[in-house]
C-alpha cells in the first residue's frame, strides 16, 4: 500500500526556523510536492522536487532523498502568517495522480 | 496565471437533494483534473481522476454512481453529488494539472458542502 507520514504538528516562535519531515513508502514515485493550507481554505503550491537534493525558493527550502524516502520542507525567517498545514504529496502515476500526508499543522508563536 | 476557480464556494442542501459543484481552469488548459474531498482536520483524499472526453477513474472507494463526473472541455469539469446525505458534508476541492506525471496542479478554492 501507500504510506506517506508526517509529524501531526510542530509548535516554533516567530523568527525561528521549523524543518518538517515526511517518509513515504510508494509504488512507484514521479515527484514529491509540498503545499501550504489555510483553514477552510485549498491548498497553495510551496514547491516540488522529483531529482535528489534541496531546492530553495526564498524563505522556503525543499529536500529530497529518493533512495531513503524522505524529504523536508524547511521554513526560515518563520512570520505568524506561516500557521498553517503543510501537505506532502507524492505522485506515482504518469496522471499526476497525488496521494497526501495527513498534514502537519505548524503554530508559530509570537 | 495557472487559476483554477470552483462554484458554489459554499451550498447547503436537504438531504436527498443533488449538488452540482463546477471546476473551471480559467487561463490554461487541463488535460486532466482531480477531484479530492476532505473532512474536519484530515487530509485531501483524492476521489477520481477526470480526463477531457473520457469516463473519470475513481478511486477504491467512492461511488461512481453517486458521484458523477463530467469533463466535457479542456477547462470544466463538474462533479455531481447525487442524492445527498449528511455524511456527505465535506469540504470538496478540484485540482487542474496541464499535462499530469510531475506536472504541478494547481487547486481550486474548494467547495463546503453542508447537507441538512
Amino acid at each position: 500500500g501507500q504510506n506517506i507520514d508526517q509529524p501531526t504538528e510542530m509548535t516554533a516562535t516567530e523568527g525561528a526556523i521549523v524543518q518538517i519531515n515526511c517518509t513515504y513508502q510508494t509504488s512507484g514515485f514521479n515527484g514529491l510536492f509540498w503545499y501550504q493550507q489555510h483553514a477552510g481554505e485549498a491548498p497553495t503550491f510551496l514547491s516540488y522536487n522529483v531529482l535528489d537534493g534541496l531546492e530553495e525558493k526564498g524563505r522556503f527550502s525543499s529536500f529530497l532523498s529518493r533512495s531513503k524516502g524522505y524529504s523536508y520542507l524547511l521554513l526560515k525567517e518563520l512570520q505568524m502568517k506561516d500557521s498553517a498545514s503543510y501537505l506532502c504529496a507524492v505522485t506515482t502515476d504518469s496522471w499526476g495522480k497525488l496521494q497526501f500526508g495527513a498534514g502537519t499543522q505548524v503554530v508559530v508563536t509570537p | 496565471g495557472a487559476v483554477v476557480s470552483q462554484h458554489p464556494s459554499r451550498v447547503i442542501c436537504k438531504s436527498g437533494t443533488s449538488v452540482k459543484i463546477e471546476c473551471r481552469s480559467l487561463d490554461f488548459q487541463a488535460t486532466t483534473m482531480f477531484w479530492y474531498r476532505q473532512f474536519p482536520k484530515q487530509s485531501l483524499m483524492l476521489m477520481a481522476t477526470s480526463n477531457e472526453g473520457s469516463k473519470a477513474t475513481y478511486e477504491q472507494g467512492v461511488e461512481k454512481d453517486k458521484f458523477l463526473i463530467n469533463h466535457a472541455s479542456l477547462t470544466l469539469s463538474t462533479l455531481t453529488v447525487t442524492s445527498a446525505h449528511p455524511e456527505d458534508s465535506s469540504f470538496y476541492i478540484c485540482s487542474a494539472t496541464t499535462s499530469g506525471g510531475g506536472d504541478t496542479q494547481y487547486f481550486g478554492p474548494g467547495t463546503r458542502l453542508t447537507v441538512l
